[in-house]
């Protein structure tokens, strides 16, 4: 079976500090990958979106940046974090195609103080 | 005009009840919905996905799409408490390409004893 591994759950980080969110998938090949973050109390946003190796598109331009090095990997990161970066971080993938659902990671907590 | 809409809520429905939560999105192209849950502090869960119009029954779940009208429901029969949670709507445009899901913002529903 398919699992999605996403770390660290929480995280405080001062502003200007760098970050770098990792997530994994197993039991799958070559899945899309996908960055959300969720603000409090809002809605679901995309941030970057991976269809392979290499392969990002960002959704938003912001305060950060994503890398997928293997198949199964994708990394959220940033070089100076700002206040507004807190919120919750969800990594997800699903099949390759269209009009597939989507299956989330546990999520990231980040606070910026 | 937002492309995934959805009441925030709280719903409140007695124990037993059925919960009815309605979604109503913009892009007249879409394919594929999705409803997730989401508890408090948790990442988003898959519960249902419907294709075509007409009803979807999984459980105590049923999901409704209705193309012509761009609104998708869920509707939770017996409702417990273990059913209180986020109900997010997902949608799956036509534009924009790939497997790009646009969520509402959520509606937080509340079974009560």
């Amino acid at each position: 079976s398919q699992t999605i591994h996403q770390w660290p759950a929480t995280l405080v980080q001062p502003v200007g500090s760098p970050l770098s969110l990792e997530c994994t998938v197993e039991g799958t090949s070559n899945p899309n990958l996908y960055w959300y973050r969720q603000a409090a109390g809002r809605g679901l946003q995309l941030l970057f979106y991976s269809v392979g190796i290499g392969q990002i598109s960002s959704e938003v331009p912001q305060n950060l940046s994503a890398s997928r090095p293997q198949d199964r990997q994708f990394i959220l990161s940033s070089k100076k974090l700002l206040l507004s970066d807190s919120g919750f971080y969800l990594c997800a993938w699903s099949v390759v195609g269209s009009g597939y659902g989507y299956t989330f990671g546990s999520g990231t907590r980040l606070t910026v103080v | 005009q937002k492309e995934v809409e959805q009441n925030s809520g709280p719903l409140s429905v007695p124990e037993g009840a059925i919960a009815s939560l309605n979604c109503t999105y913009s892009d007249r192209g879409s394919q594929s919905f999705f409803w997730y849950r989401q508890y408090s502090g948790k990442s988003p869960e898959l519960i249902m996905s419907i294709y075509s119009n007409g009803d979807k029954e999984d459980g105590r779940f049923t999901a409704q799409l209705n193309k012509a009208s761009q609104y998708v429901s869920l509707l939770i029969r017996d409702s417990q408490p273990s059913d209180s949670a986020t109900y997010l709507c997902a949608v799956n445009p036509l534009t924009g390409g790939g497997n790009k899901l646009t969520f509402g913002t959520g509606t937080q529903l509340k079974v009560e004893l």
